[in-house]
């Protein structure tokens, strides 16, 4: 079992809808969980962070944890195509830990 | 954020060769990391650079492949050695923002490809 999951896509939404991006993981002392944004051919940028069960909104972004299911999630609320990207979820355990990443694709 | 440089940006070496990439951040971090992201895959952990002592390596990782130095606290270099085409993969800088539970932030990253 992968310590970091997430489905690789594509995951096609269209402009303006809200894409939902899943992740789990597998340690249950995992403390921080964090989401980076990966366009093509450039390095990961941090999006979101969250430490503790509940939601958390930054602008069209909200991230969900349920500690107690080992899922992390990300909604992005009237996706633009600048959202096109890939979207890493990462978790800290004993250190940082990616997932393989969704691929986001936001149609016109 | 801190900013990070890191170069050169890319490259195409000859194998048997080896190449080192620098990472110089504009502020003093505790926590210096490397990763290797080979095509089409996630971030996976090289070492963790340690200011004044030898870098840890994770599983699958070891020195005299990936030596590293870590001379001050806003400059690391990873060299990667007598390389072959499987080393092609971007290799990227980070630096942790406080302690080991916080986010790290990147560097642009060297795209490395070897012939």
């Amino acid at each position: 079992q992968k310590e970091v999951e997430q489905n690789s896509g594509p995951l096609s939404v269209p402009e303006g809808a809200i894409a939902s991006l899943n992740c789990t993981y597998s340690d249950r002392v995992s403390q921080s969980f964090f989401w980076y944004r990966q366009y093509s051919g450039k390095s990961p940028e941090l999006i979101m962070s969250i430490y503790s069960n509940g939601d958390k909104e930054d602008g069209r972004f909200t991230a969900q944890l349920n500690k107690a299911s080992q899922y992390v999630s990300l909604l992005i609320r009237d996706s633009q195509p600048s959202d096109s990207a890939t979207y890493l979820c990462a978790v800290v355990a004993s250190k940082l830990t990616f997932g393989t990443g969704t691929r986001l694709q936001v149609t016109l | 954020s801190a900013v990070i440089s890191q170069k050169p940006s890319r490259d195409i070496c000859q194998r048997g060769t080896s190449l080192t990439i620098q990472c110089q951040v504009d502020s003093q971090v505790t926590m210096m990391f490397w990763y290797r992201q080979q095509p089409g895959q996630s971030l996976t952990l090289i070492a963790t650079a340690n200011q004044g002592s030898e870098a840890t390596y994770e599983s699958g990782f070891v020195i005299d492949k990936f030596p590293i130095s870590r001379p001050n606290l806003t400059f690391s270099t990873l060299t990667v050695s007598n390389m072959s085409p499987e080393d092609s993969s971007i290799y990227l800088c980070s630096v942790g923002t406080g302690t080991s539970n916080q986010p790290q932030h990147f560097g642009d990253g060297t795209r490395l490809s070897i012939l």
